[in-house]
Order: C-alpha cells, then structure tokens, then sequence
C-alpha cells in the first residue's frame, strides 16, 4: 500500500523567495513519486516525476525534487518564487509494476506576494 | 499532441438523476483512470481501464461505472445522483503498465453540480 503525506496545507512566500513544499511517502514496493499542479478551475499539470532513475528530478517552470530514500521523501523547490506560481500542489504515489493507481496527497496551497 | 480531452466541462443535474461523462484520451495511449476531486476528501481514484476492461477500482458504490471503448475513449456513468456526488471528475491517461514511470496525464475536468 502507497500513501502520501503533504506537510503544511497552505505555504506563502514572497516573489522572489524560496519555494519549498514538503512529501513525505510510505510504499510497501520501490514508488514511483510525482508532483502535480492545479491552477484554479483546470485539471493537473504534471511537474516532474520520479522513476528510479536520477533522485534530483529537474521540471518544468524552474521546479525541481529529490527522492530520498532514508527520509522517504520527495520536496519541491524552486529557487525563486514567481507570482504565476500561485496554486495548489499535489505529491502523488504509485507503485512500480502493473496497473497501479496514483494516491494523492492532501494538496498544498502556494500564496505567492509581491 | 492534442491533450487530454474531456466533455461536458460544466453539468447541473437534480438528485435521483444519472449522468455521463466522456473522456478522449491523448493519441496512442490506451490507459484511462478517472478521479473525484472534492474540497473535503480529496483526490479519489474511480477506476482504470485499460483495452476496453476494467483493472482497477477504488472504493465507491456500485452507482459509480465506466466503459472504455475500442479506441481508448471511455465515458463513466454515475445513477441516482446524491448531493454528495458533486465533484470534479478528473480523467487522466496513460501509455499503460510496461512504460517505464507510466505517466497519468489529466484532463480539464468535468465539474459536476447536484442539486
């Protein structure tokens, strides 16, 4: 079983600042991990996504995430916050083999002010 | 490549009614999941199908169906509507199991409104 646990449901930082949004993961097989973005009345954007490849995983918009087995985790960050990064986030889970659904986290909401 | 596309976007429906909803997914994947998207429980996984079969399914009553069909293109069929079947439906395809990552691709979404 996959599970997904996003830390912190609403995140503000100011342009131009550090964006980190926090994952944290529990899969009882070897997960394949994805973030995903939702901007207001649209459906998910994938980001970037991990498959057992490269643990830091550069996207798209700037964003990027490492998979860290030791602390089951799997951040996003962005060096500099941009005010068109104002959305909500989601950190997602399956697992590697066979027909596997994707398992959301909670979402988390970046407010992003000038 | 055209994306995911789905219809209708917006459906008002009375309670005790039923409703469909159709996704075309993006050209030469055959992998089609749909999700429930609601302030209060989230993202919930439906179902996937994948070659016109269903192989996975998550835990919603029996009013909750779906169909894929001979060109990847699946609708999925929600009877007796309850005010708390009002979501947004999200589809999402994929190239299928074997592809390495196996992407989910989503759609815009249909919102759905129960009354």
């Amino acid at each position: 079983a996959q599970s997904v646990t996003q830390l912190g449901s609403h995140v503000s930082v100011s342009e131009g600042a550090l964006v980190l949004l926090r994952c944290n993961y529990s899969s009882s097989v070897p997960p394949y991990l994805f973030w995903y973005v939702q901007y207001p009345n649209q459906g998910l954007q994938l980001l970037l996504k991990y498959t057992s490849a490269a643990t830091l995983v550069k996207g798209i918009n700037g964003f990027e995430a490492e998979f860290k087995k030791s602390e089951t985790s799997f951040h996003l960050t962005k060096p500099s916050a941009h005010m068109s990064d104002a959305a909500e986030y989601f950190c997602a889970v399956r697992g590697n083999t066979g027909f596997q659904k994707l398992v959301f986290g909670t979402g988390t909401r970046l407010l992003v002010s000038p | 490549k055209a994306g995911v596309t789905q219809t209708p976007r917006y459906l008002i429906k009375t309670r005790g009614q039923q409703v469909t909803l159709s996704c075309s997914p993006i050209s030469g994947h055959r992998s089609v999941s749909w999700y429930q998207q609601t302030p209060g429980q989230g993202l919930q996984f439906l179902f996937e199908y994948f070659s016109e079969t269903q192989r996975n399914k998550g835990n919603f009553p029996g009013r909750f169906s779906g169909r894929q069909f001979s060109n990847s293109r699946s609708e999925m069929n929600v009877s007796t509507l309850e005010l708390g079947d009002s979501a947004l439906y999200l589809c999402a395809s994929s190239l299928g199991p074997g592809q390495v990552g196996d992407t989910q691709y989503f759609g815009p979404g249909t919102r759905l409104t129960v009354l």
